[in-house]
């Protein structure tokens, strides 16, 4: 069974960092391109970046861009969303999410999410 | 970047309506269109992939057509468990961008 497990949200104020990590089990985590989805309160689903299976490829949003960055561990399954100069924008349920296929590509919709993980920026 | 609109943002329809959410893409996608389901307080759920193919498990009143641009997500009869926010999203290549989301409620 795909579980996907996020941790590392909390509150954390303008200006400053938090790092993400979504655990990964029950597939090739090594296989599959990954992504991070957020969603802020009472809005829709916002795509933030996304990393190759290998991780020699990530994307980003450009609401995000220069700021986040996605990285993997494959020999510890997780995957990870460094973000720094956080703004109150930011707040938001966090969620990776598994590309579908087996080809390590990130051009894939997503068939598996975690539950999510909550950050929110406030002095 | 390829912008995603959903239309209606919202809407009201009655248990064994027929409903039809539309997603245009602001450039060509082929079929790499997605469509989920979010329930108030749950993660997304896949319903459709390759903007026709129903995920395993889902009921078959949902359905899913269009190419290119131009995008529908049909339920063929609203049921109350149906109330949700549904979203399309394009994946032919980053950003995966997520259509506006609509949301569905029972008359």
């Amino acid at each position: 069974e795909v579980q996907l497990l996020e941790s590392g949200g909390g509150l954390v104020q303008p200006g400053g960092s938090l790092r993400l990590s979504c655990a990964a089990s029950g597939f090739t985590f090594s296989s599959h391109g990954m992504s991070w989805v957020r969603q802020a309160p009472g809005k829709g689903l916002e795509w933030v970046s996304a990393i190759s299976g290998s991780g020699g490829s990530t994307y980003y949003a450009d609401s995000v861009k220069g700021r986040f960055t996605i990285s993997r561990d494959n020999s510890k399954n997780t995957l990870y969303l460094q973000m720094n100069s956080l703004r109150a924008e930011d707040t938001a349920v966090f969620y990776c999410a598994k590309g579908a296929y087996s080809s390590g590509r990130t051009n894939e919709y997503f068939q598996h999410w975690g539950q999510g993980t909550l950050v929110t920026v406030s002095s | 970047d390829i912008q995603m609109t959903q239309s209606p943002s919202s809407l009201s329809a009655s248990v064994g309506d027929r409903i039809t959410i539309t997603c245009r893409a602001s450039q060509g996608i082929t079929n790499y269109l997605a469509w989920y389901q979010q329930k108030p307080g749950k993660v997304p759920k896949l319903l459709i992939y390759a903007a026709s193919t129903l995920q395993s498990g889902v009921p078959s009143r949902f359905s899913g057509s269009g190419s290119g641009t131009d995008f529908t997500l049909t339920i063929s009869s609203l049921q109350a468990e149906d109330v949700a926010t549904y979203y399309c999203q394009k994946y032919n290549s980053a950003p995966l961008t997520f259509g506006g989301g609509t949301k569905v409620e029972i008359k």
